[in-house]
């Protein structure tokens, strides 16, 4: 299995621009969070999916963020307009399920810059 | 203005020593709990886990200690090498589902 993939791995947009980021989960695993991570804040949990439903989207910073998972083998997260604070790294993880005991699988990140 | 950055608490080792890195936890639900390494421009990586029922878990020159009395958790690296070098975070589950929340990690610096 190639891990979790996300794309692109780098971003350089301009403020006001939409962005959208994508994932691949690990096929098989039904469960999938959407991390953003800064100098300032640490690893934040955006959101998360639970077979392909959001279950918890509290860490969204606000309606400019928004994510979605059509299917069990895609997500994406999208920024929309873009500000130079939503400057980040953002991960893709997954995992199987609420199996107690199982870890999450990261993505190598997309580094979004925003001018 | 400048920005403060997020303060990363910084362990520095001899190569070849053992290291210890440290989290605690606030929540007394927290049932499963996994250190994370994060090498530079990578995702983080899975290093071990271990379950609220058990005290001690042993890996391939790893150790996660528990203690769920004062809500501490630690990773104990044996023979630390250079590759070791990287970023650290405990993190955790509560209640036996699905969010699994990050503590602030430790940066470990491996010194040849």
């Amino acid at each position: 299995d190639a891990g979790v993939i996300q794309s692109p791995r780098h971003e350089v947009t301009e403020m006001g621009q939409e962005v959208t980021l994508r994932c691949k989960p690990i096929s098989g695993h039904n469960s999938l969070f959407w991390y953003r991570q800064t100098m300032m804040r640490g690893l934040e949990l955006l959101i998360y999916f639970n077979n392909n439903v959001p279950i918890d989207d509290s860490g969204m910073p606000e309606d400019r963020f928004s994510a979605k998972m059509p299917n069990a083998s895609f997500s994406t997260l999208k920024i929309q307009p873009s500000e130079p604070r939503d400057s980040a790294v953002y991960f893709c993880a997954s995992r199987t399920g609420t199996v107690p005991g199982t870890e999450a699988f990261f993505g190598q990140g997309t580094r979004l810059t925003v001018v | 203005g400048e920005s403060v950055g997020l303060h990363l608490p910084t362990l520095s080792v001899q190569e070849g020593d053992n290291s210890i890195i440290n989290c605690a936890y606030s929540n007394s639900a927290s049932d499963y709990f996994i250190w994370y390494k994060q090498e530079s421009g990578k995702g983080p990586q899975f290093i071990i886990d271990i379950r609220s029922n058990m005290d001690k878990r042993q890996g391939q020159r790893v150790t996660v200690l528990l203690n769920k009395t004062v809500k501490h958790l630690s990773l104990q690296i044996a023979a630390t090498q250079p590759g070791d070098s990287a970023v650290y975070f405990c993190a955790e589950i509560v209640n036996a589902g699905n969010m699994l929340t990050f503590g602030g990690g430790t940066r470990l610096m491996v010194k040849p």
